[in-house]
């Protein structure tokens, strides 16, 4: 039982790169979300996913996007990446039921250059 | 819009001397109250759920409790090895979200 599982680890793009950071989870979560986190910002929702086809926004949304295909799977993708999003993001899970507590992966730090 | 609001953002102890994070929150509907701990580098550790207004919970040296408006976590005799972020959070019942505050750093000398 790996729970969430982030990759990569670390990450540098220049700016106008795209890439896509992976979240996989085994724990049959039917919600997942991606949070980003910056010195003195906290955690920030960029956006969630209540079960597979369906997504909605977060709070920081802007130059994200995301799809659901299937339970298991939650990828974010960058399309044109900036030094602004330049994070540390975090991909985490719950039963969309239930107590709500959220199961987090280990994190990938991103650089845009 | 929720709020969460967590103080002080930075608490240096001694070891063994005990005291208490604060979590203030505004919420439409409190579903539940959750505080994680971030050790440096590494995703937020669930801790504890709080549900309404006079709950408590213990784990080792951390005790939580809840009013209306805010939740303290409250730290007995602690060790280094408590040293980290303490992340507060709350659901709202309307939505599937949760809202975090920006975390207290603890950090604990021998």
């Amino acid at each position: 039982n790996a729970g969430v599982t982030q990759t990569p680890k670390f990450q540098v793009l220049k700016t106008g790169q795209s890439m896509t950071l992976q979240c996989a989870q085994d724990m049959n979560h039917e919600y997942m979300s991606w949070y980003r986190q910056d010195p003195g910002m906290g955690l920030r929702l960029i956006h969630y996913s209540v079960g597979a086809g369906i997504t909605d926004q977060g709070e920081v949304p802007n130059g994200y996007n995301v799809s659901r295909s299937t339970t298991e799977d939650f990828p974010l993708r960058l399309l044109s990446a900036a030094p602004s999003q330049t994070s540390v993001y975090f991909c985490a899970s719950r039963y969309q039921q239930g107590t709500g507590e959220l199961f987090f992966g280990e994190g990938s730090r991103l650089t845009v250059l | 819009e929720d709020q969460v609001t967590q103080s002080p953002e930075a608490l240096r102890l001694q070891e063994g001397e005990s005291s208490s994070l604060n979590c203030s929150y505004t919420v439409s509907g409190l579903r539940g109250l959750f505080w994680y701990r971030q050790d440096p580098g590494k995703g937020p550790e669930f801790l504890f759920t709080l549900y309404s207004a006079g709950e408590e919970k213990e784990k080792e040296r951390l005790k939580a409790t809840l009013t209306k408006k805010e939740s303290f976590l409250h730290i007995t005799a602690p060790k280094p090895e408590d040293s980290a972020t303490y992340l507060c959070a709350v659901h709202n019942s309307g939505y599937s979200t949760l809202t975090f505050g920006k975390g207290t750093m603890l950090l604990v000398s021998p």
